[in-house]
């Protein structure tokens, strides 16, 4: 089985400040790698995935994250943060038998 | 496009009553259905996931039970609630056929809290 780690439980970062969500997974087998946001009360949103080819992938809004296999991780980073990036943030893997497996999560706070 | 429906979106429950939490999909036929806990503070802990109608697959024993009575309904029930079932519920979907791209798409959860 898969595990998922999310080294920082909570970030704190001042606006406008760059910022690294940590992520590593166990398995160096073939993942699926997903980001995914949770604001407060609500469902989880998907952010963005790798699944193959480029290792570096983007978000609409200005998230990326890449994908190191050597190093089993895929950390979220953003050069500018805002108010409005507060949130949950889950690191999730599917592996080859299509079971998801997820982080216990990241808490960014965007101080102003 | 596909939508996913959950409700209600809060619940607030007496110790020893019943449960019934509620999630459709449209948009898509025979989907991969979910439903996840979320506990404060803590992560996602799959409780049940369903492939096809009547076929329910519980990663956890406790007092909850899911049923699948259509293709895309998924249910979410208890005859009698404990403390410690309050928390965040999600319910998921994602494509069939073991499709390994295919991400999980969540509804907007539900708040329960068991007094």
């Amino acid at each position: 089985a898969q595990s998922v780690t999310q080294l920082d439980s909570q970030v704190p970062v001042f606006e406008e400040a760059p910022v690294e969500l940590r992520c590593n997974y166990s398995s160096s087998v073939s993942v699926y790698l997903f980001w995914y946001v949770q604001y407060p009360n609500q469902g989880l949103q998907l952010l963005l995935k790798y699944l193959s080819g480029s290792t570096l992938v983007e978000s609409i809004n200005g998230f990326e994250a890449e994908f190191n296999k050597s190093q089993t991780s895929f950390h979220l980073r953003k050069p500018s943060v805002h108010i409005s990036d507060t949130a949950e943030y889950f690191c999730a893997v599917i592996d080859t038998g299509n079971q998801f497996y997820f982080g216990t999560g990241t808490s960014l706070t965007v101080i102003p | 496009s596909q939508t996913i429906h959950q409700w209600p979106a809060t619940l607030v429950q007496p110790v020893g009553s019943p449960l019934s939490l509620e999630c459709t999909v449209e948009g898509t036929s025979n989907p991969n259905l979910y439903w996840y806990r979320q506990a404060a503070g803590r992560g996602l802990q799959l409780l049940f996931y369903s492939v096809g109608i009547g076929q329910i697959s519980s990663e956890v024993p406790q007092n909850l039970s899911a049923s699948r009575p259509q293709d895309r309904q998924f249910i979410l029930s208890s005859k009698k609630l404990l403390l410690s079932d309050s928390g965040f519920y999600l319910c998921a979907w994602s494509l069939s056929g073991g499709a390994a791209n295919s991400p999980l798409h969540f509804g907007n959860g539900t708040r329960l809290t068991v007094t």
